[in-house]
């Protein structure tokens, strides 16, 4: 068990809907991280929060937003979704400051967009 | 750009023999380089990193690694293979660029598959 939860584990959700995914961080960690990961593109980074605040963009969709609240628990929300968002999404976490440190990993969730 | 590059899509070992799964490098400035695994329906779970050091670095499951900067690799290793290292491995660095060194995301490769069989 890395510390870090993700809920929901599955969804199954419409073309056009909006979803938001939870993530919780391991205790004390400060940085929230979110990624894609499906089969043709692999793990790609989407976007990452420190203490509330944005802190890197990557690939991330204009459709796609996330946040991180007080309690450092971050959301990442999809809308007008598309078939090719299905894919499993992870949040990882990590002590923010310190390059040399590994950052631990949700179990995902995997979105299936029908 | 940061950016780690896995040359083989799969790997196949006989269980007890050792395996290797290749990852190389490229990065501006010292590396952070990470080995993650997967195993089917499950995140990554954190193997071994190098920072600076030895060069081979020992983690999780019996696994090691080798840095070699002049040949900028970092391939993961483990002296006999079990069944049970089936998965998928992913090589990762962290970028730099983000804010001027200070803590960036992890750049993965695009993942190895191992299969070991009995």
């Amino acid at each position: 068990d890395s510390g870090v939860t993700q809920t929901p584990k599955h969804l199954i959700t419409a073309t056009g809907q909006r979803v938001t995914l939870r993530c919780s961080p391991r205790s004390g960690d400060l940085s929230v991280y979110w990624y894609q990961q499906s089969l043709d593109q692999g793990l790609q980074f989407l976007i990452q929060y420190y203490n509330g605040e944005e802190r890197a963009k990557g690939n991330i969709l204009e459709r796609f937003s996330a946040q991180q609240f007080p309690d450092l628990h971050s959301e990442l929300n999809l809308s007008s979704l598309e078939l090719g968002d299905s894919a499993l999404y992870f949040c990882a976490s990590s002590i923010e400051g310190f390059m040399n440190t590994e950052a631990f990993f949700g179990q995902g969730t995997r979105l299936t967009v029908v | 750009a940061q950016s780690v590059a896995q040359p083989e899509d799969q790997v196949n070992v006989a269980e007890g023999n050792p395996l290797t799964v290749k990852c190389t490098y490229s990065v501006s400035g010292n590396p952070y380089l990470f080995w993650y695994v997967q195993y089917p329906n499950r995140g990554l779970q954190f193997l071994l990193k190098y920072i600076t050091g030895d060069n081979l670095v020992k983690g999780s499951y019996g696994f090691e690694a080798e840095f070699n900067k002049s040949q900028t690799s970092f391939h993961l290793k483990k002296p006999s293979a079990l069944v049970s290292d089936s998965a998928l491995y992913f090589c990762a660095v962290r970028d730099s660029l983000n804010y001027g060194g200070s803590q960036g995301n992890l750049i993965f490769g695009k993942g190895t598959k191992l299969s070991v069989k009995p």
